[in-house]
């Protein structure tokens, strides 16, 4: 749709380990988001950016952090899996006036 | 703080009957609304959405919503159901220059 690609598609993982999780767009959006999606929860929002360098927390930002170096990328990171981290997340981009949101294929990830 | 709440979980109706589904938001500002869809096992499709305007916005599939700023709601309509509406449905706020937030969600579910 928009050109989003997230990486890895599924990821298992141990409690305690750092995982990174990489997002990436082609089509120079200027905002980038970063949610999860749990049954009985619909999609909560993490991270987001508003440009290079330009993040803000969301609503469950607690063991998570982000990076964007470059508008084509954001990096979300869990700097010591849980087990309550196991989700399925999904970046997204809009366009400039944030009209839309264009959501990537989601990353299913499994803390054991 | 900006939010939204989709106070029905379930609803259940009958093919072809009418469908009407509850979104309230909370937003200090005129707000950006969308409502999304979700079938199982896939990804998210924006329905419909609003920014300014005529408060009766047509969307995709035969829906359409009802902004009324005096009851801060965003009420998404079908006037004839099929089955291949059963899905997962989510109503979403943000702005220009705002993040953009879901509420929990409402699964739909279609008698025959």
């Amino acid at each position: 749709d928009a050109g989003i690609t997230q990486s890895p598609r599924h990821k298992v993982t141990e409690t305690g380990t750092p995982v990174t999780l990489r997002c990436h767009q082609t089509e120079n959006h200027r905002y980038m988001y970063w949610y999860r999606q749990d049954p009985g929860h619909g999609l909560r929002l993490i991270h987001y950016s508003y440009g290079v360098k330009d993040t803000d927390k969301g609503e469950v930002s607690d063991g998570y952090s982000v990076s964007r170096s470059k508008t084509e990328d954001f990096l979300l990171t869990l700097e010591s899996a849980t087990s309550s981290q196991t989700s399925v997340y999904f970046c997204a981009t809009t366009g400039r006036n944030n009209e839309k949101l264009f959501f990537g294929s989601g990353t299913q990830l499994s803390v054991l | 703080a900006q939010s939204v709440t989709q106070p029905d979980i379930h609803i259940t109706v009958s093919e072809g009957a009418s469908l009407e589904l509850r979104c309230n938001y909370s937003y200090g500002a005129t707000p950006y609304l969308f409502w999304y869809v979700q079938s199982p096992g896939q990804g998210l499709q924006l329905l419909l959405k609003y920014f300014s305007g005529d408060t009766l916005v047509q969307g995709i599939k035969g829906f359409e919503a009802e902004f009324k700023r005096s009851q801060s709601s965003f009420n998404l309509r079908k006037p004839s159901v099929h089955w291949s509406d059963a899905a997962e449905y989510f109503c979403a706020v943000g702005a220009r220059d705002d993040k953009i937030i879901f509420g929990k969600g409402t699964r739909l579910h279609i008698l025959p």
